[in-house]
C-alpha cells in the first residue's frame, strides 16, 4: 500500500527563521513521483515541485529547498527566511507510475507571525 | 492559458437533493481527476478519466455518486440523494498526459474547489 505521513500537524514560527516540514513515504514501487502543494488561506491548491524516484538532488527555489533521500523515504521541504506570506497548509503527496492517484498526506500547517 | 475552473464555487443543499459539480479543465489537457477533501485532511481520490473515459472510479463512496466527461473536456460530478456526510470540498485536477507518461504528464493541477454543505 502506498502512504504519505506528515506528522507534524503545526508548525509557528516568526518571520525570518528557517522552517523544515517532514514528509515520509511509503510505496512498493520503484519508479513514482514525490510532490508538494499549498493550500494558502484562500483555499486553493497550488503546485510548488515534482520530484522523480530516479533523481535524489536536492532543489533550491528562491527560499524553498527540498530535500528528497530514497533511504529514508523522507522528501522534506525547507522554507528559508520565511515570510507571513508562507502561512499555508503544506501537503506532500506521491504518485507511482502505475496508477493515477495521487496519496496525500494530512497536511503540516505553518504559521508565520510578523 | 486559464487554469482549471470549478463551479458553483460554494453549493448549501437540503439533504436528499441532487447536486451536480462542474470542472473544466486547463485546455489542452488529456486527464481530469477528482478529489474529496474533509476539513483538515488531504484531498482523497475520487476518479479520474483520461479523454472521454472514465478509467478508475474505486474512490466513489457509493452509488449515489457519479461522474461523467462525455466530450473528454468538462466533467460533472453528481452526488444523489445528498447526505449530511457528503459535506466537504471537492476538488478537481487536471494533467496534460494520460498514464504511463513521464513527469511532467503526471502533475496535477488544482482548480479552486467547490465547498459543499448539505444541511
Amino acid at each position: 500500500a502506498q502512504k504519505v505521513t506528515q506528522a507534524q500537524t503545526e508548525i509557528s514560527v516568526v518571520e525570518k527563521e528557517d522552517v523544515t516540514l517532514d514528509c515520509v513515504y511509503e510505496t512498493r514501487d520503484t519508479t513514482y513521483y514525490l510532490f508538494w502543494y499549498k493550500q494558502p488561506p484562500s483555499g486553493e491548491l497550488v503546485f510548488l515541485i515534482r520530484r522523480n524516484s530516479f533523481d535524489e538532488q536536492n532543489e533550491i527555489s528562491g527560499r524553498y529547498s527540498w530535500n528528497f533521500q530514497k533511504s529514508t523515504s523522507s522528501f522534506n521541504f525547507t522554507i528559508t527566511a520565511s515570510q507571513v506570506v508562507d502561512s499555508a497548509v503544506y501537503f506532500c503527496a506521491l504518485i507511482s507510475t502505475n496508477t493515477d492517484k495521487l496519496i496525500f498526506g494530512t497536511g503540516t500547517r505553518l504559521q508565520v507571525f510578523p | 492559458g486559464a487554469g482549471v475552473s470549478q463551479s458553483p464555487r460554494y453549493k448549501v443543499t437540503k439533504r436528499g437533493q441532487d447536486v451536480a459539480l462542474r470542472c473544466d479543465p486547463i485546455s489542452g489537457h488529456v486527464s481530469l481527476y477528482w478529489y474529496r477533501q474533509a476539513l483538515g485532511q488531504g484531498p482523497e481520490f475520487l476518479t479520474y478519466f483520461n479523454y472521454e473515459a472514465q478509467q478508475d472510479k474505486s474512490g466513489l463512496p457509493n452509488d449515489r455518486f457519479s461522474a461523467e466527461r462525455p466530450e473528454g473536456s468538462i466533467s460533472t460530478l453528481t452526488i444523489q440523494r445528498t447526505e449530511q456526510r457528503d459535506s466537504a470540498m471537492y476538488r478537481c485536477a487536471s494533467s496534460l498526459e494520460p498514464r504511463g507518461a513521464g513527469g511532467p504528464g503526471k502533475t496535477q493541477y488544482f482548480g479552486p474547489g467547490t465547498r459543499l454543505l448539505v444541511l
